[in-house]
Formats: structure tokens, sequence, C-alpha cells
């Protein structure tokens, strides 16, 4: 899977949008970005995931440039229980010949959403 | 009760005990997982079920032994563990599905069982 480049923290005031980058730089064409959260000693969460197109659910909206070597995930009101670390992977989805069912976790982006 | 459950929550076990932790998933998918979080460690893949086949076992000693009775269930069964393998251990479930735009067979993970081993 494809390696992913994430700022360690980033903060927003609460009612903002809050913006976390990720960078995949060598993501290959099979391979779709998926955006997870964890809050402090909870199991990770889905939130949204995305092959080239922008995709958006009742969470928040993934925008993957063109070029697919990095994408933006958006929580368009950031609440103070948005607080968490954010993961951004890529992976190649299970179907695709051979068994891929590893979730690799990196540092993510702890976000700090403030009062 | 919906999503993926794990219990027990909390567990506190000796290196002699045995103990099992429970997961069960009320998604109706086919695929069944066993993570390990250690403290400021990524997560590790433990175990993959599949249609109740195990399909991956990530080098894991054999003091973790997992169960998978049917889809919507999920044992590991632990024994003679060591301090080290104190950490939250995670459960997770999923389905893959093809809708109009993409593939998904995203996984989604239970609270976790906190074990400390003395």
């Amino acid at each position: 899977d494809a390696k992913t480049t994430q700022p360690p923290s980033m903060d927003c005031a609460e009612g903002r949008a809050a913006n976390l980058p990720c960078n995949h730089s060598t993501i290959s064409g099979n391979e779709y970005v998926y955006w997870y959260r964890q809050i402090h000693s909870q199991g990770p969460q889905y939130i949204i995931h995305g092959l080239k197109n922008n995709e958006t659910n009742e969470m928040a909206s993934l925008i993957i440039t063109e070029d697919r070597k990095s994408s933006t995930l958006i929580l368009p009101h950031a609440t103070l229980r948005d607080t968490a670390v954010y993961y951004c992977i890529v992976r190649v989805a299970s179907h695709s010949g051979g068994s891929n069912y590893k979730l690799t976790f990196g540092k993510g982006t702890l976000l700090t959403v403030n009062p | 009760e919906t999503g993926v459950t794990q219990t027990p929550r909390h567990l506190v076990m000796g290196m002699t005990n045995k103990k099992s932790l429970k997961c069960e998933q009320h998604l109706g998918h086919n695929a069944m997982y066993w993570y390990k979080q250690s403290a400021k460690k990524p997560l590790e893949l433990m175990f993959v079920y599949s249609l109740e086949e195990r399909v991956e076992n990530n080098s894991v000693p054999s003091r973790f032994s997992p169960e998978c009775p049917n889809s919507s269930h999920l044992f590991l069964h632990l024994h003679t563990l060591q301090p080290e393998d104190s950490a939250l251990y995670l459960c997770a479930s999923s389905q893959g599905d093809w809708t109009q735009t993409r593939y998904t067979d995203t996984q989604y993970f239970g609270p976790g069982t906190r074990l400390t081993v003395l």
C-alpha cells in the first residue's frame, strides 16, 4: 500500500471548517483513499473513502486532486467532539486480486477543536 | 444492539490465566478481524476471517487463539500471556460490495477491549 504523509497536528475553531490534508504521491491506480478517526482509547471510526471522484456523506467531504497524489478531508462545521486523531490510508480493495485486508494506520493528524 | 460490540471492555489478568475476548457484529458482514493497538504504536492486524475461514494470521504467537463459530461472532482466546501483551484489542468487520461509483469493503471497528496483563 502507498505511503501517506499528514501533518502531526492541527487546530480548528469550533464551528469553522476543518481541512485536513494528506499526501499520497505514490498512489497507484487501483488504490482507494480512506479516512478514519480515533478518539482517545476508542476504536477507529470510518469517515469516508473514495477512488477518483470527490465524495460527501453526513460526516465529511473528501476532495481528491485530479492526479490523485493528494486529498483533503473537510469537516464542514467542526465541534468539540471532532477532536481526534485522523488517519489517511490508501489501500487496494480486497477484490483486486489476492487478499488485502490490512489497514495500515500511520501516525495521523491530531485535530484539536477549540471553543 | 447495532454495529460491532466487544466484551469485556476492560480485562485484567495474570500471566497464568485463561480468558476470552468476544466480538459480535450486527451488520450482516462476512469478514471479521482482530487488531492489536499498543501504546504509541500503530494498529497491528492479527487475524482475518472471511466466510468463517481464517485467511490471514500475521505471525501472531500461539498464546493468542482465534475462533469464528459463525459470521457474526469472533473470539480471541488468551492463555499464558506476557505483560507486553497489554494493549487495546480491536475487532472489526466488513462486507465487500459494489456501488455506482466505487467498490467498498470498509472495516467498521468495535470499541475495543483494554487488556492489562500483570
